[in-house]
């Protein structure tokens, strides 16, 4: 099975403060993505990537940004962390072309106090 | 820009008990998929639905696509607790480069 591993499951921040939220995943896919969950809004993209060092802005990418240096690694970046970035942050990856399965990791519930 | 609206928002029932949940577009979609997310958890593909008017069964659970690709429906039979979880579809964007999610539906399922 396909593991997509999420570097912290809870995290909490000071605004101003630069976050790193890590995700690796285990099984060669291309395709990796960055959405945040809040109620009753659902799951929005912030970004996506379909190969190293290669990215394309989601629905929602201001006050973020994402590295993918090796194709088993895809990190979001929050340059200055702020209150409206409290959310649960969830990684995903699918094969190349294959954007509509996706495997997600277990989720980074960020607050930023 | 290609929305997915879920109704119920919302849902508790007894153990045993049906129920449906909608997911409902104005766009036509070339598939949709049913995700369950359990507390804590990331969501998991449940299903993929493709053609129109296709009816899938997984277990207890019934998907089914509208004729005209536009709506999809999840069917549970004598629900157990463990199908308490966030119920999501999701479909193609518009450039078939991503999904999009609806706001799901949570499911609470008492024993």
């Amino acid at each position: 099975d396909v593991k997509v591993t999420q570097s912290s499951r809870y995290l909490v921040k000071r605004t101003g403060e630069k976050v790193f939220l890590e995700c690796v995943q285990d099984m060669d896919h291309e395709n990796m993505f960055w959405y945040r969950q809040d109620p009753g809004l659902g799951l929005r993209l912030i970004y996506f990537s379909y190969d190293v060092k290669m990215k394309e802005k989601g629905d929602i990418p201001e006050g973020y940004s994402v590295s993918r240096e090796k194709k088993e690694r895809f990190s979001l970046i929050l340059e200055s962390a702020s209150t409206n970035q409290t959310s649960m942050y969830l990684c995903a990856s699918s094969l190349w072309g294959r954007f509509e399965k996706l495997f997600f990791g277990s989720g980074t519930q960020l607050s930023v106090l | 820009t290609q929305l997915l609206e879920q109704s119920p928002q919302f849902l508790s029932i007894q153990e045993g008990e049906n129920l449906t949940v909608y997911c409902n577009s104005s766009s036509v979609f070339s598939s949709l998929q049913w995700y369950r997310q359990e507390p804590g958890e990331g969501p998991v593909l449940l299903v993929t639905v493709v053609t129109g008017g296709e009816v899938k069964k997984l277990k207890r659970l019934t998907f089914q696509f509208g004729d005209a690709r536009k709506d999809s429906s999840l069917h549970i039979t004598a629900a157990q607790p463990g199908d308490t979880g966030l119920y999501l579809c999701a479909g193609p964007g518009e450039y078939g480069n991503k999904l999009v999610f609806g706001a799901g539906t949570i499911l609470r399922v008492k024993s």
